[in-house]
């Protein structure tokens, strides 16, 4: 069985770097596209960005100046990178497994609350 | 603002049948990309309802299905049930954004 688990401080200041890591057991991370998704307190889902092939990426324009997605396969770990945070970046943060740039999100860890303040 | 429109609220009684739509455009769902659905209860992470427009993971409900026509997506529930209130959200690709988009979600109250 798959399984995802976030991890990183839950508190970031204003103007700092968030970095997350994801940690993924009972399968191997090559071969699967490995994204980041967030979700402020009481809104929707917001799509981050994806890795797949081990090194190839894409970010929600949105987002992209600021965010950076890499992929550790010798530890099975995924991580997540955001730079120069605001308080809208107050948010749950998960990683999520897919087969596919058109595929659903199979697997996807608990989340981490990532509160930006200072 | 969504790339992906749903309805903000639903609600039905115990054993009927409710939908909630998800409609998109020319760059994601009428491209010709799926639809997913999922569903997130209160406190927790989101879990895969449908994949691929209309397939069930395995251990769903068959109350639960998918239908894609167009630029749109319906999610249906049939014999509603306390446990199905929760919030679900609709996913795609979408071409001009190389990523991937979601739904604002919908909230689905038992009455």
């Amino acid at each position: 069985q798959v399984q995802l688990q976030e991890s990183g401080p839950g508190l970031v200041k204003p103007s700092e770097t968030l970095s997350l890591t994801c940690s993924v057991s009972g399968g191997p991370i090559s071969s699967y596209f490995w994204s980041w998704i967030r979700q402020p307190p009481g809104k929707g889902l917001e799509w981050i960005g994806y890795i797949y092939n081990s090194g190839s990426t894409h970010y929600n324009p949105s987002l992209k100046s600021r965010v950076t997605i890499s992929v550790d396969t010798s530890k099975n770990r995924l991580s997540l990178k955001l730079s120069s945070v605001t308080a809208a970046d107050t948010a749950v943060y998960y990683c999520a497994r897919a087969f596919g740039s058109g595929s659903s999100l199979d697997y996807w860890g608990q989340g981490t609350l990532v509160t930006v303040s200072s | 603002q969504s790339v992906l429109t749903q309805p903000p609220s639903v609600s039905g009684a115990p054993g009927q049948r409710v939908t909630i739509s998800c409609t998109g455009s020319s760059s994601n769902i009428g491209a010709g990309y799926d639809v997913h659905w999922y569903q997130q209860l209160p406190g927790t992470d989101p879990k895969l309802l449908i994949s691929g427009n209309s397939n069930r993971p395995s251990g769903v409900p068959d109350r639960f299905s998918g239908s894609k026509a167009g630029t749109s997506a319906s999610l249906a529930i049939t014999g509603l049930q306390a446990e199905d209130e929760a919030d679900y959200y609709c996913q795609s690709f979408d071409s001009s954004l190389s990523g991937w988009v979601f739904g604002g979600g919908t909230k689905l109250t038992v009455l």
